[in-house]
């Protein structure tokens, strides 16, 4: 099973400010199959990135990702209020699928 | 855009079998040729993804849990089901369905149901 560990664990940050959040794999990943979702709490998780570095629809231009193999990075260049969040990344490269354990963005 | 919502006991004794129901409305499970999965996320934890289906019943399951989960397409229903047996209180979680997408992802998912483990 592939792990993916995510870091920092948590970001504490202002609004307007850049966070940028890894992905790390144990193994690589085929065909760079990473996704990234959003989650707020009590809510579902929202997926914003796609195949490492597509985002969803209705994503805003200012979220953003990259990574191959086995780095992945999700970049946010200017945190909004609603931005502030848990992330995690998720493989989808070989089964069974896996999450990271998340980085919760926080207000500062 | 398809909508989801999961539907099923909230509350389950140990040693007994979780049954939940996803309804899918806006979209057919049988056409498209997406996947639909469950995912279950423990309080304060990440989530974990259990299995995927298609509406033919082809599918695969997470090792962890093969041994004990179950799920079934209903195109009739429009529905998909799944089914844990041997429950403990490490399967106390909330219960996501979701559908996949081109390039990959769950891209729709259901608002999820709480499910509580306990005699």
């Amino acid at each position: 099973e592939i792990v993916l560990t995510q870091s920092p664990g948590t970001l504490s940050l202002s609004p307007g400010e850049r966070a940028t959040l890894s992905c790390r794999a144990s193994q690589s990943v085929w065909s760079n199959y990473v996704a990234w979702y959003q989650q707020k709490p009590g809510q579902a998780p929202r997926l914003v990135i796609y195949s490492a570095s597509s985002r969803a629809t209705g994503v805003p231009d200012r979220i953003s990702a990259s990574g191959s193999g086995t780095d992945f990075t999700l970049t946010i260049s200017r945190l909004e209020p609603e931005d502030f969040a848990m992330y995690y990344c998720q493989q989808y490269g070989r089964a069974p699928w896996t999450f990271g354990q998340g980085t919760k963005v926080e207000i500062q | 855009q398809p909508q989801l919502q999961e539907s099923g006991s909230g509350l389950v004794k140990p040693s007994q079998t979780l049954s939940l129901t996803c309804t899918v409305s806006g979209d057919s499970i049988g056409v498209g040729g997406y996947s639909w999965s469950w995912i279950r996320q423990p309080p304060g934890k990440a989530p974990e993804w259990i299995g995927w289906i298609y509406h033919d019943g082809r599918g695969d399951y997470n090792p962890s849990l093969k041994s004990r989960v179950t799920m079934s397409p209903d195109r009739s229903r429009n529905q998909i089901s799944l089914k844990l047996t041997s429950v403990t209180v490490a399967d106390t979680a909330v219960y996501f369905c979701a559908r996949g997408g081109n390039g990959g992802g769950f891209h729709y998912w259901g608002q999820g149901i709480l499910v509580t483990v306990s005699s």
